[in-house]
């Protein structure tokens, strides 16, 4: 079944510490995003990639890098300098130029640092 | 740059009984509406589109939507709710700009009562 694969689903660290998230999807999709999302606060765009080798800052980038080294693949590193990492970490894709093209997300990564 | 709002925090609604999801939008250009669903632990899941045409869209699992452009509205409704519909919903909308990028709304927990 073709679909996006986020692990692991739930992940814990210690403050300071780098973590990185994996996303993968085997969708065929040029386009990737990461979301974050946070209780009452809907989801705000981290990054987002529309071809390999190139990427964007979303709303929220500060205290976050990506890669996109591969079609299928757009980690995303959660660096020490994010202050507040703690939530709920989407991932999606979508077609490139599929402006009426719905997003398909990964089932989630839940971070929690202390 | 293109918003969502949903001003309702949680609807209640008796199962049987009509549910009506509340979603108003702000675009320069012309809107791509989307409304997704999102189960506990999970990532969001597709439901409906609307892009241009008819102004009711019909989606899964018997939600459709009703487009509104002098009230800038594009509210999600289902005629008879079921228990298993207890969900958080997630209204979104991307801009004819060619961004690619997907605005979502802070969402709505609905609650089906038995």
């Amino acid at each position: 079944d073709g679909g996006i694969t986020q692990s692991p689903k739930y992940l814990f660290r210690k403050e300071g510490q780098n973590v990185t998230l994996s996303c993968e999807q085997n969708l065929n999709h040029d386009a990737m995003y990461w979301y974050r999302q946070d209780p009452g606060q809907g989801l705000r765009l981290i990054y987002y990639s529309q071809i390999v080798n190139d990427f964007q800052k979303g709303d929220i980038a500060e205290g976050y890098s990506v890669s996109r080294e591969k079609k299928e693949s757009f980690p995303l590193t959660v660096t020490s300098a994010q202050k507040n990492p703690t939530a709920f970490y989407l991932c999606a894709s979508s077609i490139i130029q599929g402006l009426n093209s719905p997003l398909h997300f990964g089932n989630g990564t839940r971070l929690t640092v202390t | 740059a293109q918003s969502v709002a949903q001003p309702e925090d949680q609807v209640n609604v008796a199962e049987g009984n009509p549910l009506t999801v509340k979603c108003t939008y702000s675009v320069s250009g012309n809107p791509y509406l989307f409304w997704y669903v999102q189960y506990p632990n999970r990532g969001l899941q597709f439901l409906l589109k609307y892009i241009t045409g008819d102004n009711l869209v019909k989606g899964s699992y018997g939600f459709e939507a009703e487009f509104n452009k002098s009230q800038t509205s594009f509210h999600l409704k289902k005629p008879s709710a079921l228990v298993s519909d207890s969900a958080l919903y997630f209204c979104a909308v991307r801009e004819s700009d060619g961004n690619n990028r997907l605005a979502f709304g802070k969402g709505n927990q609905v609650v089906v009562i038995p």
